[in-house]
């Protein structure tokens, strides 16, 4: 099973700064998502990222996929506590042909008014 | 249209019980899996299916059962509660196999379990 390491494990900061989440793995994916979770909700997918290099946008949301395919990061900028919540990293799994996808544990981020 | 659908929202089960988490889609996708997460684990993949009649173990399968009859439901069971499977079990659905390119898992609310 490829594993996909997430950091930081918790984020709290004030409503207006910028920040940054990693997704790190020894790993290549074949594509990579990330998700927003929040509480007693299932996760909802943001973005899925194919191609090494790769920048996508999704308004104040800026999700990279690292020039190997190993790794990821979400950098939110001026964030609102509107994106609180868990976000996830999951990669697609295709060895042995089994198409199945690895979630890393999470950053759990919470944005104060 | 509902999405995914799953029930019980919660429950409480004695150790050694059994049960049936329900799981049903009604956008036509062939793909469903069912995930366990824990605090500090992730989701975890339990079992999945590519289509009905058709199903495969995931990560951590021991302890559950599924079968897929239709196209719509994905039932998990539990043989013989135990306190280890205590925890929240998310049903998804995709059109395709999950994480392939544009393929978009659909999660449910989440069934909380609690074995004691």
């Amino acid at each position: 099973t490829q594993l996909l390491e997430q950091s930081p494990q918790f984020l709290s900061i004030q409503e207006g700064e910028n920040l940054t989440v990693y997704c790190n793995s020894s790993s290549v994916f074949s594509s990579l998502q990330w998700y927003r979770q929040e509480p007693g909700e299932g996760p909802v997918l943001l973005v899925t990222v194919v191609t090494g290099g790769e920048v996508k946008k999704l308004k104040r949301l800026t999700f990279q996929f690292g020039d190997a395919r190993k790794d990821s990061s979400l950098h939110i900028t001026a964030a609102q506590t509107g994106d609180t919540g868990l976000y996830l990293c999951a990669g697609e799994d295709s060895g042995a042909g089994s198409y199945q996808l690895t979630f890393g544990k999470g950053t759990k981020l919470s944005v104060i008014p | 249209n509902a999405g995914v659908t799953q029930t019980p929202k919660f429950q409480v089960l004695k150790t050694g019980q059994s049960m049936t988490l329900q799981c049903a889609q009604d956008m036509n996708h062939e793909y469903m899996s069912w995930y366990r997460q824990d605090p500090g684990m992730g989701l975890r993949l339990i079992h999945y299916s590519v289509g009905a009649g058709i199903t495969d173990q995931g990560e951590v399968p021991n302890g559950y059962n599924v079968s897929r009859s239709t196209t719509e439901d994905f039932p998990l069971r539990l043989l013989s509660a135990a306190p280890s499977q205590t925890s929240v079990y998310f049903c998804a659905s995709s059109y395709g196999y999950i994480g392939r390119v544009n393929t978009e898992a659909f999660f449910g609310q989440g069934t909380r379990l609690t074995v004691v």
